[in-house]
């Protein structure tokens, strides 16, 4: 079963505006990864959060963990139609360092 | 060409014929991995491997066989396909002490 849930399963916005996603996860974690998926091809690493950090950034990238809600958001600003994907967490917790995927979050960025 | 790839892309097979999934890095990765992809369940581990000759289960291992003979290539057989089994497999690598995959392009498999 997964452990990372990713929120909205769907988000459609226009090109320049911001894209937040969510994932909430059931136990404690080592750490949470952000990976985007592009039609037809192959999950690439966006970022990686450590349960001991609060926020990272990576260009347009922000991801923020709060893990006294078992929560992490990614945020991309000024959002492109090249940014249209489907985005998915990965936590990895307890004894074991395999990541989790969730289901992910489709976005669409209209140009 | 360096980085991590699959053959086939596609594979269409009947139901209960023997299919194997081929899978090569060429960073000398330690750890590989197998995972399918299906709508409403998004990606799930089948196999993983630490190293040649190192392999265990994932969350959906039955119905699968995997091998790591050497270091670079992780093949993922099929001994008997089922029509459940129709989806899109994707092969990823991470060294030992890194957390970041690396996936490759994916096979997407039809058994009819």
């Amino acid at each position: 079963s997964q452990q990372g849930e990713e929120d909205p399963q769907a988000l459609s916005i226009q090109e320049g505006e911001n894209a937040t996603m969510n994932c909430s996860y059931k136990t404690s974690i080592n750490n949470l990864q952000w990976y985007r998926q592009n039609s037809g091809r192959g999950l690439v690493h966006l970022i990686l959060i450590r349960s001991n950090e609060r926020e990272k950034h990576s260009g347009r990238l922000r991801v923020t963990l709060d893990t006294s809600k078992k929560s992490s958001s990614l945020l991309i600003t000024a959002s492109r139609a090249a940014d249209t994907a489907s985005y998915f967490c990965a936590t990895d917790g307890g004894g074991s360092y395999i990541p989790t995927f969730g289901r992910g979050t489709s976005l669409i960025v209209h140009p | 060409d360096a980085g991590i790839t699959q053959s086939p892309r596609y594979k269409i097979t009947e139901t209960g014929r023997q299919v194997t999934l081929m899978c090569h890095q060429t960073w000398s990765h330690s750890y590989m991995f197998w995972y399918r992809q299906d709508l409403g369940h998004g990606l799930r581990l089948i196999y993983y491997s630490a190293a040649a000759d190192i392999t265990d289960k994932g969350e959906v291992p039955d119905g699968y066989v995997v091998s790591r003979s050497k270091t670079e290539n992780f093949p993922l057989t099929l001994e008997s396909a089922t029509r459940s089994q129709t989806s899109v497999y994707f092969c990823a690598s991470n060294n030992r002490g890194a957390y970041e995959q690396y996936f490759g392009p994916g096979t997407r498999l039809t058994v009819t």
